[in-house]
């Protein structure tokens, strides 16, 4: 089972700055990788799909990419909105697995 | 509009047995493989199991293995989750998930979640 790891486990920022989140593949799932935003109280949604593309209706601010082992998701400006917890998933190998999360909050 | 509402959570004591359903709107059912995916309370996510479109081929996680059971009704636009054995770490909100497109494994579609309790 390939295990994700995610980093920083919380990261704390303003609105207006650049999120960068960090999600690492214990082995290669080429670009077999999304990423998802959690908020309290609902379930997941889908953000990134293929380590870089966008799913529909996702604003362009949130940006992805890599491959291997190594992924990041980029928010190039926080709006208040996007404080929530991301999670990378991986689909390269069965079963498909889930990183740990990262929190983001406001500083 | 994709809409998939769970239904059939709550407090079971262990050893207990409980049945999930998921009723799906808004797609046509019978194309889509699904998938169940819980949340421990505070915890992340973990994928739980999975049904092909036509129900021949069914996956699950090592965790639930032997204990749980997924099965589909395509006419009844319905996925199921029978749940025997449960244990006191099966607590969690139960999210039925539907695949991006046919076979993509992206979950880009979830229902509101269901909460099952296992606690004597």
């Amino acid at each position: 089972e390939i295990v994700l790891t995610q980093s920083p486990a919380t990261l704390s920022l303003s609105p207006g700055e650049r999120a960068t989140l960090s999600c690492r593949a214990s082995q290669s799932v080429s670009s077999y990788l999304a990423w998802y935003q959690q908020k309290p109280g609902q379930a997941p949604r889908l953000l990134i799909y293929d380590a870089s593309n966008r799913a529909t209706g996702i604003p362009a601010r949130f940006s992805g990419s890599g491959s291997g082992t190594d992924f990041t998701l980029t928010i190039s400006s926080l709006e208040p909105e996007d404080f929530a917890v991301y999670y990378c998933q991986q689909r390269s190998n069965w079963p498909p697995s889930f990183g740990p999360g990262t929190k983001v909050d406001i500083k | 509009e994709v809409q998939l509402v769970e239904s059939g959570g709550g407090l079971v004591q262990p050893g207990g047995s409980l049945r999930l359903s998921c009723a799906a709107s808004g797609f046509t059912f019978s194309s889509y493989e699904m998938n169940w995916v819980r949340q421990a309370p505070g915890k992340g996510l973990e994928w739980v199991s999975y049904i092909s479109s036509s129900g021949s081929t069914i996956y699950y996680a090592d965790s639930v293995k032997g204990r749980f059971t997924i099965s589909r009704d395509n006419a009844k636009n319905s996925l199921y989750l029978q749940m025997n054995s449960l244990r006191a770490e099966d607590t969690a909100v139960y999210y039925c998930a539907r695949d991006m497109t046919p076979g993509s494994c992206y979950f880009q579609h979830w229902g509101q979640g269901t909460l099952v309790t296992v606690s004597s």
